[in-house]
């Protein structure tokens, strides 16, 4: 069973902080993505990876940087909380970038910024 | 126009009716359409999968894409109380594109 794992289920951050956020997948994945979700907005890509140390932008990389230093883990780093950033994030890996291959979510982030 | 058009509901319906979700798009170069399905506090899981024009069929659930018309639709038949959730479509152009979302359709069946 293909398993996608994110380090918090729930935080809270000042403005201001630096945040991290883990992903880990356990199935060889080469690609990897995070995405936010918000309500009205859908869900809207950041970034990803398709493969080691590479990464892209999605449609809203600003203010967010990415790392991705073994293969199994992808990391979302938030350099500077802004209140903005208050959202739901997913993870999701998979073996291609679009169709050919389903993506596998995990079970997301609820990150509060005060 | 936003690529992907989809309806966010919420659609509210009583058990054993059939559903129909929708998504329209305006670009015609997107190939493979999938749905997810999303529960309250869980991340989405891919429900169906389709290239290109079709239909696909799934239990209760079906999936058509009408490529001439830009427009998938998703049915589910004898809806159950445990098909209460987000529904979102996806789409991409190839298979080494990202996914585009629409922006989810929250679906609720009452028992």
């Amino acid at each position: 069973d293909v398993k996608v794992t994110q380090s918090s289920r729930y935080l809270v951050k000042r403005t201001g902080e630096k945040v991290f956020l883990e992903c880990v997948q356990d199935m060889d994945h080469e690609n990897m993505f995070w995405y936010r979700q918000d309500p009205g907005l859908g869900l809207r890509l950041i970034y990803f990876s398709y493969d080691v140390k590479m990464k892209e932008k999605g449609d809203i990389p600003e203010g967010y940087s990415v790392s991705r230093e073994k293969k199994e883990r992808f990391s979302l780093i938030l350099e500077s909380a802004s209140t903005n950033q208050t959202s739901m994030y997913l993870c999701a890996s998979s073996f291609f970038q679009g169709a050919r291959e389903t993506q596998y979510f995990g079970p997301g982030t609820r990150l509060l910024v005060l | 126009q936003k690529e992907v058009e989809q309806d966010p509901g919420p659609l509210s319906v009583p058990e054993g009716a059939i559903v129909s979700l929708n998504c329209t798009y305006s670009n015609s170069a997107f190939q493979y359409f999938m749905w997810y399905r999303q529960y309250s506090r869980k991340g989405p899981e891919l429900l169906m999968y389709t290239y290109s024009s079709g239909n696909k069929e799934d239990g209760r659930f079906t999936a058509q894409v009408d490529k001439s018309s830009k427009y998938i639709s998703l049915f589910i038949r004898d809806s159950q109380p445990s098909d209460s959730a987000t529904y979102l479509c996806a789409m991409s152009y190839s298979g080494n594109t990202p996914l585009v979302f629409g922006k989810g359709t929250r679906l609720s069946v009452i028992a």
